[in-house]
Formats: C-alpha cells, sequence, structure tokens
C-alpha cells in the first residue's frame, strides 16, 4: 500500500525557516517524481514545486522561487521542503504528492497518491 | 500566470447530472486532470487524461475536453458526491503545474 506521511509543520514567525518531510512506503520511491502542493485555509489547492525522480529537474511555482528548496533522498524514501523567508500568505496545508508516471521514471503530469498533509502557521 | 478557471458552485438534485467546467488557454496541449476533495480529507483523483477514470472510481464520473474547455460530469449525483472540486493541467510548455480555482458541489 502506497503511503505518504508529512512531518514538520508548526508554528512560525514571519521570516523564519521550517524543513518539512515527507516519508514514502510501498512504492519504488527512487522511481517516481514527486511534488508539494498546499492549500490556504479555506482556500483552493497551489502547486507549489516538483522534482524528478533523480532530482534531474526541479521546479517551483513563481510565489514560493527562491524562498523554498525541495529536495529527496532517495536511499531514505523521502522528500523534503526547505522554506525560509516565510511570509502569512504561506499559512497552509503542505501536501506531499506522488507524480503519476511508467516504470522508467517519466513523469505523467498528475498525482496519483496524496499524504495527509501538516500545517505550516506564519505568524507573530 | 497561467490560470484555470472553474465556476464556485454548482448545485444539484440527487439523480440529476452535474457538469462542472474548467477553461484554460493551453488546456488544447496539456491534458486535464480532476481532483476531488471532502473536507478534511486530501484530494482524490476521479480523471485523468481529460477522460480516462482511475481503478475504483464509480462509472458516474466522466470527463471531457473540447477547445478550451474541459468538463466533469457526474451523472446520477449522489450525496456522497458533495465535495469541492478541482481540475489541474500544466501550462503550455508543460514545465509548471497548475490547480483550478474550485468547485463546490452541493446535493440539494
Amino acid at each position: 500500500e502506497v503511503q505518504l506521511v508529512e512531518s514538520g509543520g508548526g508554528l512560525v514567525k514571519p521570516g523564519g525557516s521550517l524543513r518539512l518531510s515527507c516519508a514514502a512506503s510501498g512504492f519504488t520511491f527512487s522511481s517516481y517524481s514527486m511534488n508539494w502542493v498546499r492549500q490556504a485555509p479555506g482556500k483552493g489547492l497551489e502547486w507549489v514545486s516538483s522534482i524528478s525522480s533523480s532530482s534531474s529537474y526541479i521546479y517551483y511555482a513563481d510565489s514560493v522561487k527562491g524562498r523554498f528548496t525541495i529536495s529527496r533522498d532517495n536511499a531514505k524514501n523521502s522528500l523534503y521542503l526547505q522554506m525560509n523567508s516565510l511570509r502569512a500568505e504561506d499559512t497552509a496545508v503542505y501536501y506531499c504528492a506522488r507524480e503519476a508516471g511508467d516504470s522508467s521514471g517519466s513523469p505523467w503530469g498528475y498525482f496519483d497518491y496524496w499524504g495527509q498533509g501538516t500545517l505550516v502557521t506564519v505568524s507573530s | 500566470s497561467y490560470e484555470l478557471t472553474q465556476p464556485p458552485s454548482v448545485s444539484v438534485s440527487p439523480g440529476q447530472t452535474a457538469r462542472i467546467t474548467c477553461s484554460g488557454d493551453a488546456l488544447p496541449k496539456q491534458y486535464a486532470y480532476w481532483y476531488q476533495q471532502k473536507p478534511g480529507q486530501a484530494p482524490v483523483l476521479v480523471i485523468y487524461k481529460d477522460s480516462e477514470r482511475p481503478s475504483g472510481i464509480p462509472e458516474r464520473f466522466s470527463g471531457s475536453s473540447s477547445g478550451t474547455t474541459v468538463t466533469l460530469t457526474i451523472s446520477g449525483v449522489q450525496a456522497e458526491d458533495e465535495a469541492d472540486y478541482y481540475c489541474q493541467s500544466a501550462d503550455s510548455s508543460g514545465t509548471y503545474k497548475v490547480f483550478g480555482t474550485g468547485t463546490k458541489v452541493t446535493v440539494l
């Protein structure tokens, strides 16, 4: 069974930093692109960042570019999101999501499995 | 930045058909995907590649595409279908993913 479990959320002051983690199990983690998607309270979904299976391709939404860094450790089946210079508008539930793809690691552009999310609150 | 536009809300009686549209300039070039999200839960994929249905998703969910608009249709709506629905696609380069604005489906 595919499982994605996020951790690392919490309350942080504006300008502060936080590192989110996502522990993956039940599939060959190193064969899939992974993503972070967030949802502000009462708002819609927003794609944040993606990383290819071998970390060769990394992309960010304009809203977080230059402040957030996505990374992965395939030996530990883990995905990370380092968030710096946090702002009130970064307050959201952050989901880890697997990108559907084939066995060669080619991503198909959509999310077939999601974690339950971790809440990040940026407030003084 | 690229945007996908959905109606904020759709209301439907049980057993009737709900149609949710999603409009975007790159949709003729990029596939669309649909997710269902119930309160306090993570999204669930209900349609991929415009019209394909994942295993375990009821047949009453279907998708279609025409030009710059894609549509999610729920036939014979049931009370359990009350949820928020989001389309998702990518910009014309296929690099940056984007979600629609979301539609709340209310079953009367």
